[in-house]
């Protein structure tokens, strides 16, 4: 199975603040990759696809790049409803897996 | 509005059997993928299986292999899990959640069922 290594696992920050989660394929997936904010107690939302494509409705202060092994998720000036564990998850090769989070609080 | 929402699940005795149901509302079902994911407290995601919109194509994860089985009656909307022989290592909250197939994510999620294995 691929697995996606995401870091950090935990992240410190403030409102205004610019966020970067890195996620690591142990082998090449194209841009078959997707993240996903969870906010306790709800399920995932897909915020981006393709490895860069924004979801309808996703601010645009969400980005994502990468392709092959190497992905990052950037968040641009963070406000108070991000603060939540986001996932990557690739959707190349079955079993799909996913990344093992990074929480990004307060 | 395009929802899915899971069923079933609840407490079962190590060996026992539960099965979860998916229902969609809103969007053309029979179009779309349907994955199960499921998610320990506090933990990560972890994948269980998919079926095609046409149940011609099914995958699980080795874990569940010969012991969970997925089907879907797109008549009903819906997709079931059959979940037998379970494991307290099976304990999760499980997700139904759609993918159209063409490399958008999976955009629709339903709000899980808890799932609870114990004697």
């Amino acid at each position: 199975a691929i697995q996606l290594t995401q870091s950090p696992a935990s992240l410190s920050a403030a409102v205004g603040d610019r966020v970067i989660i890195t996620c690591r394929a142990s082998r090449g997936i194209d841009r078959d990759l997707a993240w996903y904010q969870q906010k306790p107690g709800k399920s995932p939302n897909l915020l981006i696809y393709g490895a860069s494509s924004l979801k309808s409705g996703v601010p645009s202060r969400f980005s994502g790049r990468g392709s092959g092994t190497e992905f990052t998720l950037t968040i641009s000036g963070l406000q108070p409803e991000d603060f939540a564990t986001y996932f990557c998850h690739q959707f190349n090769t079955y079993p799909l897996t996913f990344g093992g989070g990074t929480e990004v609080e307060i | 509005q395009e929802h899915l929402v899971e069923s079933g699940g609840g407490l079962a005795k190590p060996g026992g059997s539960l099965r979860l149901s998916c229902t969609a509302s809103g969007f053309t079902f029979s179009d779309y993928y349907i994955n199960w994911i499921r998610q320990v407290p506090g933990k990560g995601l972890e994948w269980v299986s998919y079926i095609g919109g046409s149940s011609r194509t099914i995958y699980y994860r080795d874990s569940v292999k010969g012991r969970f089985i997925v089907s879907r009656d797109n008549n009903k909307r819906a997709v079931y899990l059959q979940m037998n022989n379970l494991r307290v290592e099976d304990t999760a909250t499980y997700y139904c959640a759609r993918d159209s197939g063409f490399g958008e994510g999976m955009d629709v999620w339903g709000q899980g069922t808890t799932v609870a294995v114990s004697s």
